[in-house]
């Protein structure tokens, strides 16, 4: 069975940073781009960041592009998110989610059952 | 970027109706749309992709059509575990923009 657990968020002081982990199991992880994808309270979907399978290729929405960064450890099955300069807005609930395939031309299939970030002081 | 404009944001209809969502886009995509169905406190589930394609286990009442810039997800007989709020997003390229969302409610 494919499953996305995900670990980390909770409160966090505006200026801090943040950093979500997501332990993948039931697929081979390095064959599949992964994504982080946010729901501000009562908001729609955001998609934030994309790296493909092999972890070379990166991209990130414009609105979070130099705060953020997206890695992955394949020998781990483990994707993260590093969000720095934290400000209220990125209040939100947090997925992972797998993509279809090796890079970013697929939708996603699966998903982690997501973290709560909390910006505030 | 591509702007994903969907409609309408909410719509309330009764058990058994045929139930229309629209989501453009302001330039052509192919058919590179994927339809997710959100439930109040879960994670979002891919319902179709290819902008027709069903996933399997999806139930057979759920369709989508449309490419280019104009697709559609259609309910055929709405159920109430269909309450949910649904989004499109396309997926070829950066930013992998979604839709605002639909928000289906049972009249």
């Amino acid at each position: 069975e494919v499953q996305l657990l995900q670990s980390g968020g909770g409160l966090v002081q505006p200026g801090g940073s943040l950093r979500l982990s997501c332990a993948a199991s039931g697929f081979t992880f390095d064959s599949y781009a992964m994504s982080w994808v946010r729901q501000a309270p009562g908001k729609g979907l955001e998609w934030l960041s994309t790296i493909s399978g092999s972890g070379r290729n990166t991209d990130s929405a414009d609105s979070v592009k130099g705060r953020l960064t997206i890695s992955r450890d394949n020998s781990k099955d483990t994707l993260y998110l590093q969000l720095d300069s934290l400000r209220v807005e990125d209040t939100a609930t947090y997925y992972c989610a797998k993509l279809r395939g090796f890079s970013y031309g697929y939708p996603k299939d699966c998903w982690g059952q997501g973290t709560l970030v909390t910006v505030s002081s | 970027d591509i702007q994903m404009t969907q409609s309408p944001s909410s719509l309330s209809a009764s058990v058994g109706d045929r139930v229309t969502i629209t989501c453009r886009t302001s330039q052509g995509i192919s058919n590179y749309l994927a339809w997710y169905q959100q439930k109040p406190g879960k994670a979002p589930k891919l319902l179709i992709s290819g902008a027709s394609t069903l996933l399997s286990g999806v139930p057979s009442r759920f369709s989508g059509s449309g490419s280019g810039t104009d697709f559609t997800l259609t309910i055929s007989s709405l159920q109430p575990e269909d309450v949910a709020t649904y989004y499109c997003q396309r997926y070829y390229s950066a930013p992998l923009s979604f839709g605002g969302g639909t928000k289906v409610e049972i009249k």
